[in-house]
């Protein structure tokens, strides 16, 4: 069964690093998301990305953020300058929207460590 | 805004018997859905339920939903110690696909 992946599953870096957590959506797919879950609380929306463009950012996802989709097959968060706030785990999603359906399959998560 | 919160917050069971789920959300939604979460890992896909459904199956999953009261529930039959995991509900709206999730329900199921 086709499944979202991402690398690297833990990436620890020093405050104020750039980090760039990768993931592989489910080949045809064509909306792609990124969560976030901080230790202990719920998982929280960042961003959304349909034909090569963001669709709907929450207020977490501010200028130090970005995503891209580099080619046919990777969609990628980077973090410019990473906070000690920044630990937590990333969580990829893609979606068909077949049928109108908003079903999001998720990765396994990144977890970031921001010393 | 939306906000989806789960009751329990953590539930114990034996093996065989059903784990019942609740979820609440405050604002009108396009459908709602359910994830399981294993200790530190990903959010599996269970269950999604539209707005105009009322009630669907999937397995040993029932999924309930009731508008009016702006709530719905997940019932896991026979449940098995392979079970044990946290349980999310998540929303989303009309003009928006962003999932908005619940607390979560952590389900302990003892052999």
């Amino acid at each position: 069964e086709p499944e979202v992946t991402q690398t690297p599953s833990h990436q620890v870096t020093q405050m104020g690093q750039e980090v760039i957590l990768r993931c592989v959506p489910i080949s045809n797919h064509l909306y792609f998301y990124w969560y976030r879950q901080i230790l202990g609380q719920k998982v929280e929306f960042l961003v959304s990305f349909y034909n090569n463009e963001i669709s709907e950012k929450s207020e977490i996802f501010d200028d130090q953020f970005s995503v891209e989709r580099p080619d046919g097959s990777n969609f990628t968060l980077k973090i410019r300058s990473t906070k000690l706030e920044d630990s937590a785990m990333y969580f990829c999603a893609s979606s068909d929207r077949a049928g109108g359906l908003n079903e999001q399959f998720f990765g396994p998560g990144t977890r970031l460590t921001v010393l | 805004s939306q906000q989806g919160e789960e009751d329990p917050q953590a539930l114990s069971i034996q093996e065989g018997e059903n784990a019942t789920m609740n979820c609440s959300y405050k604002t009108s939604i396009n459908n709602l859905q359910w994830y399981r979460q294993n200790s530190g890992r990903g959010l599996v896909h269970l269950i999604l339920i539209r707005s105009n459904e009322r009630e669907k199956h999937s397995g040993r999953l029932r999924v309930t939903l009731d508008t009016s009261k702006k709530s719905s529930s997940l019932l896991i039959t026979a449940s098995r110690a392979a079970d044990t995991a946290s349980y999310f509900c998540a929303t989303d709206g009309y003009n928006t696909d962003k999932l908005i999730f619940g607390t979560g329900t952590r389900l302990q199921v003892f052999p």
